[in-house]
């Protein structure tokens, strides 16, 4: 069964960091273009990165610069560095698999919470 | 990468038909781009409905159907039913982004 679990979200103070991970099963990080999705809370959806099987990487302009994502692929896992976290970035935060330029296979999410 | 624009909100009666609309810029939605749609009941992960424009994943029920036409997409539910009721997300590519519309809350009256 393919699957996504995310973990590393929690609430971290304006200017800190944080480190979500996602761990895939029943597929392949390494073949796939994986990305994050973030929803804050009563909000709409909102792309922030993707990660493609061949290496490549963007971002949306509102992380650019702040966020990176990562694979790491004997673990089967893809993450995402949040540093300089804001108050808008406090959401759910999904990690999804993409096919066909659509998001496929999301995750239960991980919340973040940005707030002093 | 301005939101696409959806309706806040549409309503039906079960089994008529609805339509969701969703316009973007003409470099999202309109261009060589592709769209999907997401449906997302409260507190639940969105689920895939349509990608590529118009087409179905394995599972999803052939009474939603999607289409575009110029600068807007849409997405229609024909019989609707009582569990349709949930949030739309129309979704576009933009080149190396992607782009959600602000969503639109279906009620079944």
């Amino acid at each position: 069964e393919v699957q996504l679990v995310e973990s590393g979200g929690g609430l971290v103070q304006p200017g800190g960091s944080l480190r979500l991970s996602c761990e895939a099963s029943g597929f392949t990080v390494s073949s796939n273009y994986m990305s994050w999705v973030r929803q804050a809370p009563g909000k709409g959806l909102e792309w922030v990165s993707v990660t493609y099987s061949g290496g490549s990487t963007y971002y949306a302009d509102s992380v650019k610069g702040r966020f990176t994502i990562s694979r790491d692929n004997p673990k089967n896992t893809v993450h995402l560095q949040m540093n300089s976290l804001r108050a808008e970035d406090t959401a759910v935060y999904y990690c999804v698999v993409v096919y066909f330029d659509a998001f496929d296979i999301w995750g239960q999410g991980t919340m973040v919470i940005v707030s002093s | 990468q301005s939101a696409l624009t959806q309706p806040a909100s549409v309503s039906g009666s079960p089994g008529q038909s609805i339509t969701i609309s969703c316009t973007g810029i003409s470099s999202d939605v309109g261009s060589y781009s592709l769209v999907s749609w997401y449906q997302q009941y409260p507190g639940k992960a969105p689920k895939l409905i349509i990608y590529e424009d118009s087409k179905r994943p394995s599972g999803v029920s052939n009474r939603f159907s999607g289409s575009k036409s110029g600068n807007t997409a849409s997405l229609t539910i024909s019989g609707l039913q009582t569990e349709d009721e949930a949030d739309y997300y129309c979704c576009s590519s933009a080149g190396i982004h992607w782009v959600f519309g602000g969503g639109t809350k279906l009620t079944v009256l």
